[in-house]
């Protein structure tokens, strides 16, 4: 069974500097989607980065980028110049695709990145 | 671009009261659509989801059951509270590179 693991309930990050959010998953599939979604206060749920299992280039989107390492099954988010705004919690989440064409997603249990300034 | 609703923001209800959450999407056809519970500090749990009008697939066994009566609504009811009811609510939409969230409910079952 497909599964996503957040080992790290909590990490706290200063303002400016880097920091490094890890997942790991577990699957038999060769070609899926991993994602990373930012849970701020208010709850809405934010897509931040999505990575196709497919691509060896690892996703970047402004600050955010991922290491995806296929073969270790772990797909790490890298948070750089944090921002007050980026406190949240943010989740791994992992596409399953069944043979019928339909899909559904799995989530992490989170991990709370508090911004200290 | 796609928008998805979801009302009420908020809800407080006693034990053993029905229940009625309604999520409807803007802008898309024939999405996806989940449904997901999100208890105190924890993870997303995937309660329903849907393919199609009429189609709904069951990931948890409890007392809430999801219907999808037309292609862009979907509906989260159950006809008896229980306290451990009480959590985030939120619809999704997804295709097969992406899910997109509505705002959520907070479900309090006093």
């Amino acid at each position: 069974a497909q599964t996503v693991t957040q080992s790290q309930p909590e990490m706290s990050v200063q303002e400016a500097e880097t920091v490094t959010l890890s997942c790991t998953y577990d699957t038999s599939e060769s070609d899926y989607y991993l994602f990373w979604y930012k849970q701020p206060p208010s709850r809405q749920m934010i897509l931040v980065i999505r990575q196709e299992a497919y691509k060896q280039q690892n996703a970047t989107e402004n600050r955010f980028s991922v290491n995806f390492q296929k073969a270790a099954k772990s797909f790490s988010l890298k948070i750089s110049d944090s921002q007050l705004g980026d406190a949240a919690m943010y989740f791994c989440a992992y596409r399953i695709l069944y043979t019928s064409g339909t899909y559904k997603y799995i989530f992490g249990t989170g991990t709370r990145l508090k911004v200290l300034a | 671009s796609q928008t998805i609703h979801q009302w009420p923001a908020t809800l407080v209800q006693p034990v053993g009261s029905p229940l009625s959450l309604e999520c409807t999407v803007e802008g898309t056809s024939n999405p996806n659509l989940y449904w997901y519970r999100q208890a105190a500090g924890r993870g997303l749990q995937l309660l329903f989801y849907s393919v199609g009008i009429g189609q709904i697939s069951s990931e948890v066994p409890q007392n809430l059951s999801a219907s999808r009566p037309q292609d862009r609504q979907f509906i989260l009811s159950s006809k008896k509270l229980l306290l451990s009811d009480s959590g985030f609510y939120l619809c999704a939409w997804g295709r097969v590179r992406e899910q997109y969230f509505g705002p959520g409910t907070r479900l309090t079952v006093t």
